[in-house]
């Protein structure tokens, strides 16, 4: 089973729309969280970290429930620009970043 | 600011062929790491290289082998190419192994193993 699994999408939105993504972790001893942005055909970008405690950075919300080892990352208003694959990542153990496959966002106008 | 760069971008090779994949980062990065990309199995890791001198095999590494130059270098070789290893490779590189889980990555080099 995949450390790190994610609804591979497509989530077709519209502009202006608010959209959600969740990821679960397998590892309970997992430390720390990420969202990576991947555009077509680029290389991934670090969004942003995810903390216990929520964390926001403009339009874009994560949140840890580590109850129930999921991640999520909330984005509003969304933007054409903001279509990409985002990547859920788990932190294990002394060196080991876990990458989820990615769940696509396609936002139209 | 270059980054991480990659050499080459793209290559075709045939079967039983072998070739390296160059890596080279300007941040003053004390760790390194060689990634694949398939379509649907996400990126998983070949090799990374904790610091100078180091190397440790990651979730993938048969096929390939690696060599962490210097503290700027870290290359990839595949020593009998099969198509199994056509993906995308990238390399990338973070500040240290543990805990911002920011790594920088390079544009890829896109494999592909006729």
């Amino acid at each position: 089973r995949k450390e790190v699994e994610q609804d591979p999408g497509p989530f077709n939105v519209p502009e202006g729309a608010t959209v959600a993504f969740n990821c679960t972790y397998s590892n309970s001893a997992s430390q720390s969280f990420f969202w990576y942005r991947q555009d077509c055909r680029k290389e991934p970008k670090l969004l942003m970290s995810v903390y216990s405690s929520g964390n926001e950075d403009g339009r874009f919300t994560a949140q840890l429930n580590r109850a129930s080892q999921y991640i999520s990352l909330l984005i509003r208003d969304s933007k054409l620009s903001d279509s990409a694959t985002y990547l859920c990542v788990a932190l294990s153990g002394y060196s080991t970043l876990t990458f989820g496959k990615g769940t696509m966002l396609l936002v139209s106008p | 600011n270059a980054g991480v760069t990659q050499t080459p971008k793209f290559q075709v090779l045939k079967t039983g062929q072998s070739m390296t994949l160059q890596c080279a980062q300007d941040m003053n990065h004390n760790s390194m790491y060689w990634y694949r990309q398939d379509p649907g199995m996400g990126l998983r890791l070949i090799y990374y290289s904790a610091s100078e001198g180091t190397t440790d095999k990651g979730e993938v590494p048969n096929g390939y082998n690696v060599s962490r130059l210097n503290k700027r270098e870290f290359s990839l070789r595949l020593e009998s190419a099969a198509p199994s290893q056509t993906s995308v490779y990238f390399c990338a590189s973070s500040e240290t192994t543990a805990g911002t889980g920011e790594l920088f990555f390079g544009e890829g080099s896109r494999l592909t193993v006729l």
